[in-house]
């Protein structure tokens, strides 16, 4: 089945540092991811919306040069965290969307396992 | 309001006990996905719904879509069915999803 690998699953950073975290499709081709946030005991919050080749669609209250997406390949989008700060330690998650022709269909879910930013 | 309410928010049921989670909408939807969040954070879609019902194993998924409503079951709860169960709609025309805040569930030995 479709597998989506992403990493780290686990960050400390000082504040002021940048991260990068990596969502991987593993046996397809993901056309589209998403990018969620989730805080402790609350419900997944959507962030963007990550197209191979073009730029990133950003959710109301998002700010885009904070959160950099970039989604250069087929296989692979990044979120950046930039100049991170105590309030962006949350869980991010990633989910990918299979291309035309991928099988499962348009409606397939497919989770990264999630990478958990503490911002010290 | 929500646009996915779930009910309850918690739960905790004895080992062995059937257990039903709710999850309401109020937007048109081309598919609802059942989702389960363990503790470490990591998200399993359990089914995904456009009408009718699915069985995998002990879990049962059904959904009304005049009533926009669905419900989770589970049969003779174990304590590794323990997680968090997430509501999910696609909403039509979109391939954005609404999550609903999740039904903790615990289950007891």
């Amino acid at each position: 089945g479709a597998v989506v690998s992403q990493h780290p699953s686990w960050v400390i950073c000082k504040s002021g540092t940048s991260v990068k975290i990596e969502c991987r499709s593993l046996d397809f081709q993901a056309t589209t991811m998403f990018w969620y946030r989730q805080f402790p005991k609350q419900s997944l919050m959507l962030m963007a919306t990550s197209n191979e080749g073009s730029k990133a669609t950003y959710e109301q209250g998002v700010e885009k040069d904070k959160f950099l997406i970039n989604h250069a390949s087929l296989t692979l989008s990044t979120l950046t965290v930039t100049s991170a700060h105590p309030e962006d330690s949350s869980f991010y998650i990633c989910s990918a969307r299979p291309g035309r022709g991928q099988g499962s269909g348009a409606n397939v879910l497919t989770f990264g396992a999630g990478s958990r930013l503490t911002v010290l | 309001k929500n646009e996915v309410e779930q009910s309850p928010q918690n739960l905790t049921a004895q080992e062995g006990e059937f257990i039903t989670i709710n999850c309401s909408y109020s937007v048109g939807i081309s598919a609802l996905h059942w989702l389960q969040q363990h503790p470490g954070g990591g998200i399993v879609s359990l089914f995904m719904l456009s009408s009718g019902k699915k069985k995998h194993g002990r879990l049962i998924a059904t959904i009304n879509i005049q009533e926009k409503h669905s419900s989770l079951h589970i049969t003779a709860s174990h304590p590794r069915d323990s997680a968090v169960y997430i509501c999910a709609v696609r909403a039509s025309g979109t391939y954005k999803y609404i999550f609903g805040t999740g039904t903790r569930l615990k289950v007891l030995a």
